[in-house]
């Protein structure tokens, strides 16, 4: 059971804008700054955002990450299938002390 | 260019001590502010965080695997240890470490190494 809580799965057709969201609590994301990454099949993560909505050099800028209060959501527009991954949110605990992932999102382009 | 490559036994025997080096270049474990992690991924499941040391030596662990971890640095070999005791078939996954450039995100990550547990 992770502390910060992802939808499974999301889905959504070429051109599209999806959105996966990543909800966790006063002593983490209410508080710290979140990241996601993104994770294809076989290979390691990789930085997508970082800082709620900082992109690092080379990722499109169809990615956007924000924060509403303890929850957090990674935008992707112009959907594409390349973008088909698993997106990981991320951030620090405070009560936990420790650095909690969310569950995961399987993101399929129809 | 930061790079960071993980090294180890592939299979471990259950009750046994399971030994990960990460070695890295392109960023140094002394400056400030700059840190190391460790992540893994069982088959087909999410991540989950293992443990983190700092430029300072400052060294957390995740709660529930905290009495099983040691994290240490070789600043003069540029590399990281981690060791679980008492490994079981449920640790059987990909053993990440990645670059904690401030505190505050994983970047990047090494390629990951697969260790198995199996008697």
């Amino acid at each position: 059971q992770s502390v910060l809580t992802q939808p499974p799965s999301a889905s959504g057709t070429p051109g599209q804008r999806v959105t996966i969201s990543c909800s966790g609590s006063s002593s983490n994301i209410g508080t710290n700054t979140v990241n996601w990454y993104q994770q294809f099949p076989g290979t390691a993560p990789k930085l997508l955002i970082y800082n709620y909505s900082q992109r690092p050099s080379g990722v499109p800028d169809r990615f956007s990450g924000s924060k509403s209060g303890t929850s957090a959501s990674l935008a992707i527009s112009g959907l594409q299938s390349e973008d088909e991954a698993d997106y990981y949110c991320e951030t620090w605990d405070d009560t936990l002390n420790a650095v909690v992932f969310g569950g995961g999102t399987k993101l399929t382009v129809l | 260019q930061i790079t960071l490559k993980e090294s180890g036994p592939t299979l471990v025997r259950p009750t046994q001590t399971l030994t990960l080096t990460c070695t890295f270049s392109g960023f140094s474990l002394t400056t400030s502010g700059v840190g190391v992690g460790w992540i893994r991924q069982p088959p087909g499941k999410a991540l989950e965080w293992l443990a983190l040391i700092y430029w300072d030596d400052d060294k957390r662990y995740s709660p529930s695997l905290k009495s099983r971890l040691t994290i240490t640095k070789d600043t003069s070999k540029n590399q990281v240890v981690l060791t679980m005791t008492s490994m079981d078939l449920v640790d059987t996954g990909t053993y990440y470490c990645a670059h904690r450039p401030s505190y505050d995100w994983f970047d990047p990550w090494g390629q990951g190494t697969l260790v198995t547990v199996s008697s």
